[in-house]
């Protein structure tokens, strides 16, 4: 099982580009990369997914390099409200068991105006 | 499509006393799965269960105790309740299983 390793904290400015980057040396082949954001007493809610290259929805991109040993969250244009806690996951192929998802300490993003 | 609800939302026990806590999983989700958050430990992993059948359990007491119905729906129950259970109860669907999940807001219980 992959561990992954990312930033405990960052701040940054509204209307600014963030970029978060998950390390995950151990990734294994069948693995898919997930990001996940958490608002204080609320639930995780799922941001993004991909295994390689690059990936975007509306929300945000997820940049994969080819050795997919680590993973860039880049958030465009950051608000107030992405204040919130990300956690980067690695995990097997989607349809493995949830006991083998490991949310780590994630990285507290706080948004300054 | 509704989202995942969790009820009670908020709840408050004493030591010794039992706690029973419901999930109803988004429509078509089979599987469905429990967490424990808390400031110190973070998210750790209770239980999973899929058509009515637990496929794993995380490492805890067998206080805590779960269960899924034929509808999907899902209830966690701990009993004889310690002070360290106080934690945000979060229970997660998806399609099939694995990573991309979907919570509910959470259940918080506060033990006293």
């Amino acid at each position: 099982l992959a561990k992954t390793t990312q930033p405990i904290s960052m701040d940054s400015y509204e209307g600014q580009e963030v970029n978060i980057t998950c390390s995950h040396n151990n990734i294994a082949t069948n693995d898919y990369i997930t990001w996940y954001q958490q608002f204080p007493s609320q639930g995780p809610r799922f941001i993004i997914q991909g295994y390689k290259t690059k990936v975007t929805n509306e929300v945000a991109s997820l940049f994969i390099p080819a050795d997919r040993k680590s993973s860039t969250l880049s958030l465009p244009r950051v608000s107030l409200s992405d204040t919130a806690v990300y956690y980067c996951l690695v995990g097997d192929d989607r349809y493995s068991s949830a006991s083998k998802i490991i949310f780590g300490s994630g990285t507290r993003l706080s948004i300054r105006p | 499509k509704a989202g995942v609800t969790q009820t009670p939302r908020y709840l408050i026990k004493t030591r010794g006393q039992q706690v029973t806590l419901s999930c109803s999983p988004i429509s078509g989700h089979r599987s469905v799965s429990w967490y424990q958050q808390t400031p110190g430990q973070g998210l750790q992993f209770l239980f999973e269960y899929f058509s009515e059948t637990q496929r794993n359990k995380g490492n805890f007491p067998g206080r805590f105790s779960g269960r899924q119905f034929s509808n999907s729906r899902s209830e966690m129950n701990v009993s004889t309740l310690e002070l360290g259970d106080s934690a945000l109860y979060l229970c997660a669907s998806s399609l099939l299983a694995g990573v991309e999940q979907y919570f509910g807001p959470g259940t918080r219980l506060t033990v006293t």
